[in-house]
């Protein structure tokens, strides 16, 4: 199963409202995570279940879809959201599948 | 703390072997499934593989891309799991990462990671 992010890259404001989508190749029902991933740094998991924030993951992350499409939303980003983030369909395996990765950068 | 720290990575030659280990703590290790990831330079994430707990019968899977060449085992009598890779490749230059999985119902995520040991595969 493929997995395709958009955008690749995104450029935004501390504040703005960011989006990320996942679009899945065939159906993963709700078998999707979130991960970001800072420079130098093992990635973090921060929504499992397509929507389920992971504990200790702050309340402005948000997951939402199923099926094919998927969202991750920051409602406020704040300057330590800027990363790279994943996402990683746990559906069908093997394999367990990524997308490319969507890098949020600093306006 | 729940901590998973990898260790074994360094440079090897072209077809050469190399063990990696993942030592964990602050958690019972035999009720969970192992997985190894990994990251090329400058590329995105790959799965590597995965070891159920002992209670799902301990089986593997593997990525097409390391299927026959590497190995994942471990030792739930000293919270190890390991990653054994024959047969490498310059292609598996990469930071590999040892994670935990962990199911929920109906849910299924890696939810700790350690800090990665980076593998260079060069003559």
């Amino acid at each position: 199963i493929q997995l395709t992010q958009s955008p690749s890259s995104l450029s935004a404001s501390v504040g703005d409202r960011v989006t990320i989508t996942c679009r899945a190749s065939q159906g993963i029902s709700s078998y999707l995570a979130w991960y970001q991933q800072k420079p130098g740094k093992a990635p973090k998991l921060l929504i499992y279940a397509a929507s389920t924030l992971q504990s200790g993951v702050p309340s402005r992350f948000s997951g939402s879809g199923s099926g094919t499409d998927f969202t991750l939303t920051i409602s406020s980003l704040q300057p330590e959201d800027f990363a790279t983030y994943y996402c990683q369909q746990l559906n069908s395996y093997p394999p367990i599948t990524f997308g490319q990765g969507t890098r949020l950068e600093i306006k | 703390e729940v901590q998973l720290v990898e260790s074994g990575g360094g440079l090897v030659k072209p077809g050469r072997s190399l063990r990696l280990s993942c030592t964990a703590s602050g958690f019972t290790f035999g009720d969970y499934a192992m997985s190894w990831f990994r990251q090329a330079p400058g590329k995105g994430l790959e799965w590597v593989g995965f070891i159920r707990s002992k209670a799902y019968g301990g089986t593997t899977e593997y990525a097409a891309s390391v299927k026959g060449r590497f190995t994942i085992s471990r030792d739930d009598s000293k919270s190890i799991a390991y990653l054994q890779m024959n047969s490498l490749k310059t292609e598996d230059t990469a930071v590999y990462y040892c994670t935990r999985g962990q199911l929920w119902p109906l849910a299924f995520a890696f939810d700790i990671w350690g800090q990665g040991t980076m593998v260079t595969v060069s003559s």
